[in-house]
């Protein structure tokens, strides 16, 4: 069964460093998106992405942020100067195109552990 | 603005035993959709089940089963004889119009643990 996979696992990384983190979402969806959890609390949305550009972002998503799909393949996740509160699981996601029964599912990656320090 | 309450932070039940997980929404939109999603202890999302706003009728799939209720706002998840693999976060979402029928809404999870 196809799947979301996500590169690292887990990253440690040093207060004010730039880190990228790797998606490969399934390859016939065309919906993109990154969220994070930090530890033991809610997932909460940062960026949706679609037909090459940002459909929707969140308060979270400031200007530190970027997002790319470098190919036809990746789909990544830059944070440009880390903090100690960027420390949280990121999640990508991605779904197929919508149904006449609306948008579908969206299947997420396992995840990658950031670190910051 | 969209809202998902999980009022469960953890459920603690014995194997075989029945439980419920809870889920309360609040969103101005008259079409939307509903997600469940499980958590295990190994970190991943895994997505269980969508209902949209237009289909009251309850679902069951093997040992789930979900009662949506549009006039009281919830959309909850039931387990028929829990197994120690259920044990897990589980998290209620919530996609409207507000935010594009794309972006996700989740509540805080409710936390299930269930022993042998």
């Amino acid at each position: 069964e196809p799947e979301v996979t996500q590169t690292p696992s887990h990253q440690v990384t040093q207060m004010g460093q730039e880190v990228i983190l790797r998606c490969v979402p399934i390859s016939n969806h065309l919906y993109f998106y990154w969220y994070r959890q930090i530890l033991g609390q809610k997932v909460e949305f940062l960026v949706s992405f679609y037909n090459n550009e940002i459909s929707e972002k969140s308060e979270i998503f400031d200007d530190q942020f970027s997002v790319e799909r470098p190919d036809g393949s990746n789909f990544t996740l830059k944070i440009r100067s880390t903090k100690l509160e960027d420390s949280a699981m990121y999640f990508c996601a991605s779904r197929a195109p919508g149904l006449a029964g609306g948008p579908r599912e969206q299947y997420f990656g396992p995840g990658t552990r950031l670190t910051v320090t | 603005a969209q809202k998902v309450t999980q009022a469960q932070t953890e459920i603690s039940v014995v194997e075989k035993e029945d439980v419920t997980l809870d889920c309360v929404y609040e969103t101005r939109d008259t079409t939307y959709y509903l997600f469940w999603y499980k958590q295990p202890p190994s970190g991943e999302l895994v997505f269980l089940i969508r209902r949209n706003s237009f289909d009251e009728q309850n679902e069951i799939s093997g040992r789930y089963s979900w009662n949506f209720q549009k006039s009281t706002s919830s959309f909850n998840f039931t387990i028929t004889a829990s197994q120690v693999v259920d044990s897990a976060v589980y998290f209620c979402a919530l996609s409207d119009y507000n935010s594009g029928y794309s972006t996700l809404t989740f509540g805080k999870g409710t936390m299930l643990l269930v022993s042998p």
